[in-house]
């Protein structure tokens, strides 16, 4: 399967507890991208990267969010201190820039559960 | 405030008949528009997309319609099958503003009946 993986595909955890999640991007694409999703929302944007620069986060994204894509390749999105509304499904999504037109692919998704 | 509006969450349509989802937005800089198709445990599927400078763009089954003095577009699934039943999502980005991220609507579930 050559689409978007993430891992773990879920996570609980217990508040103040830190969780990482990786994401694997389709092979070629140089955009990547994280968002979370709760329950009867969409997708809401948090950060993306090109390549391995990181070049917008959201206002969503407070301190305890950090994300990185060290080598251009995947990219794994840490939470600090969970909370309980840090309980959502995150979604990575990746996508290639072809004549100026972009299409996203997402992975499956990491629910987190905070305790 | 929701930049991108789905207003009806949920829609019923008999197997074979047209499905419509509908979707609304207020940022005019939006350029490129998106629906997604997600079931249940999965992440979101890419539908079919269009640009700003078209009105209309057609897949197989799946017809986007854009009317940018109204600012909304719609999704035409025709004829309706039972494995359509899912959640739909529109997405807009604002491309020639150098904005790539995309903004969501919050969903409209389809169910096909058979």
């Amino acid at each position: 399967d050559t689409g978007v993986s993430q891992n773990p595909r879920h996570k609980i955890t217990k508040r103040g507890q830190n969780v990482t999640f990786r994401c694997d991007p389709i092979s070629e694409h140089n955009r990547l991208y994280w968002y979370r999703q709760t329950l009867g929302q969409g997708p809401e944007f948090l950060t993306y990267f090109q390549n391995e620069a990181q070049l917008e986060k959201s206002r969503l994204l407070s301190d305890r969010f950090s994300a990185e894509r060290p080598k251009g390749s995947f990219s794994t999105l840490e939470i600090q201190r969970t909370e309980q509304g840090d309980s959502a499904m995150y979604l990575c999504a990746s996508s290639l820039v072809v004549a100026g037109k972009e299409t996203q692919y997402f992975g499956p998704g990491t629910r987190l559960l905070v305790l | 405030d929701q930049q991108v509006k789905q207003n009806s969450p949920s829609l019923s349509v008999q197997e074979g008949r047209i499905s419509i989802l509908n979707c609304d937005y207020t940022n005019s800089m939006f350029d490129y528009f998106l629906w997604y198709k997600k079931y249940p445990a999965e992440g979101p599927t890419f539908l079919i997309s269009i640009s700003s400078i078209k009105d209309k763009n057609e897949d197989g089954r799946f017809t986007v319609f854009l009317n940018k003095s109204a600012k909304h577009l719609s999704l035409h699934i025709v004829p309706s099958q039972p494995g359509d039943s899912a959640v739909y999502f529109c997405a807009a980005s604002a491309v020639s503003s150098g904005t790539y991220k995309y903004i969501f609507g919050t969903g409209t579930r389809l169910k096909v009946l058979a």
